[in-house]
């Protein structure tokens, strides 16, 4: 099956900054990688997904990059602010599988 | 439109006892999926209902977890006998088909006494 791993674990950046949040998955076949953002006692949102027809994709401050060959994909948000602390998952999905397979998450914490 | 939505939004029960957790989908979303999320990490896949039929349950722990879906719509996970270890969140998700985006539902707190 597949295994997603997200790295770091927690990340602390002040306002402003950018932030960058990485993903490796095993499965080559997988073909689909979404982001999620959830806060606090509330449901995982999609911020952002990429398919693997594309290397990059951009919605305003947000950014995903994928490298097929490397099977790796990253978040990146430029210029920070506090309401963007929450807990970010990458997930992977594709391959037959039906369900997503999700990453272990990272904390994000901005300061102000 | 109504986003997905879950409820309970909290149950608490004791060990042994059986708990129903319902899952209303988006309207037209013909995929429904069920997860489970411990604190602190990631949702797990349980079962996939593609229409009426579990399509995928390989995520379900052990037979005391069963879903259904009678109708194609709304869908209840069933757990007997339950356990303290069964204590999480159970979030549900749906999309308009198999490898679309997934909107999840606002979830279920279980806690097993």
């Amino acid at each position: 099956g597949e295994n997603v791993e997200q790295h770091p674990s927690t990340l602390s950046v002040q306002e402003g900054d950018s932030a960058v949040i990485k993903c490796t998955y095993s499965d080559s076949a997988s073909n689909y990688f979404p982001w999620y953002k959830q806060e606090l006692g509330k449901r995982p949102q999609l911020i952002i997904d990429i398919r693997s027809n594309v290397g990059e994709k951009k919605d305003q401050r947000i950014a995903v990059t994928l490298n097929k060959t490397a099977k790796h994909f990253s978040l990146h948000i430029t210029e920070t602010q506090p309401e963007d602390s929450a807990v970010y998952f990458c997930a992977a999905l594709g391959g037959g599988r039906r369900a997503l397979t999700f990453g272990s998450g990272t904390r994000l914490q901005v300061q102000p | 439109g109504a986003g997905v939505s879950q409820t309970p939004s909290n149950k608490v029960t004791e060990k042994g006892k059986y708990v129903e957790l319902r899952c209303d989908p988006i309207s037209g979303h013909t995929a429904l999926y069920w997860y489970r999320q411990s604190l602190g990490q990631g949702p797990e896949f349980l079962i996939y209902f593609q229409g009426t039929g579990a399509a995928d349950d390989s995520g379900l722990p052990n037979d005391r977890f069963f879903a259904v879906r009678p109708e194609g719509s709304v869908s209840t996970l069933k757990i007997q006998r339950t356990e303290r270890g069964d204590s999480a969140m159970y979030l549900c998700a749906s999309s308009l088909d198999r490898g679309g985006e997934q909107f999840f539902g606002p979830g279920t707190r279980l806690t097993v006494l």
